[in-house]
């Protein structure tokens, strides 16, 4: 079946440090990729999006690439800052409409 | 503009009140989507409406009735609930129900049953 599976949080780091949240993903045919963030007390943003392999999305600061080798759309920023600080959410597009969540990760920012 | 707007923001009722949830979307959109988030947990979809018409149900419990009734305008109608019920309930729309369509959320509901 179809599954999205994200590293563990919470992920803590300091301002200005890199960050890196894994997604890796199962599934039949070629879905599209998402990464939303939620900040607290609100609903989903779209971050980012990849629609077929190789592509690379990317939205302030942050960016992933759909590697269909790896089954993986990893997230990355080169320098988080404390308004960085939510939970992220990588999430496959199913034909049908329906979108699968991994279980998300919250990122913590110091300053 | 990506804005869905979903209202009310909070609502609590007991369990033998009857509510209903909006949500409105002026993208041109054809394609919606009610989903239900527990505390630190993913959204989970209940339902898609495709053309206005519900396309799928993914087994959602009968006190939770969907409408639509113009292609902008998706309600979710409220009876009966329990208090396993309390969640956010999210709204979503995207351009068509498909492979590659960005699906836009809504602030949500928090809703809270007694």
């Amino acid at each position: 079946g179809n599954s999205v599976t994200q590293m563990e949080g919470p992920v803590t780091l300091s301002e200005e440090a890199f960050l890196t949240i894994n997604c890796t993903y199962t599934a039949t045919g070629y879905p599209s990729l998402f990464w939303y963030v939620q900040y607290p007390g609100e609903g989903l943003q779209l971050l980012l999006k990849a629609t077929k392999a190789d592509d690379k999305g990317s939205n302030k600061g942050f960016e992933a690439t759909y590697r269909k080798e790896t089954t993986s759309f990893h997230l990355e920023k080169g320098s988080v800052q404390v308004s960085d600080s939510a939970v992220y959410f990588c999430a496959l597009l199913r034909a049908t409409g329906k979108l699968i969540f991994g279980q998300g990760t919250t990122l913590q920012v110091k300053p | 503009d990506t804005e869905v707007t979903q209202t009310p923001k909070h609502l609590v009722m007991g369990m033998t009140n009857k509510k209903s949830l909006k949500c409105e979307q002026h993208m041109g959109h054809r394609a919606m989507y009610w989903y239900k988030q527990k505390a630190k947990k993913p959204p989970e979809l209940m339902f898609v409406y495709s053309y206005e018409k519900l396309s799928i149900n993914e087994s959602v419990p009968s006190r939770f009735s969907p409408e639509c009734p113009n292609s902008s305008l998706l309600n979710l109608h409220l009876h009966a609930l329990q208090p396993e019920d309390s969640a956010l309930y999210l709204c979503a729309s995207s351009r068509l129900a498909g492979t590659t369509d960005t699906q836009y959320f809504g602030p949500g509901t928090r809703l809270t049953v007694l």
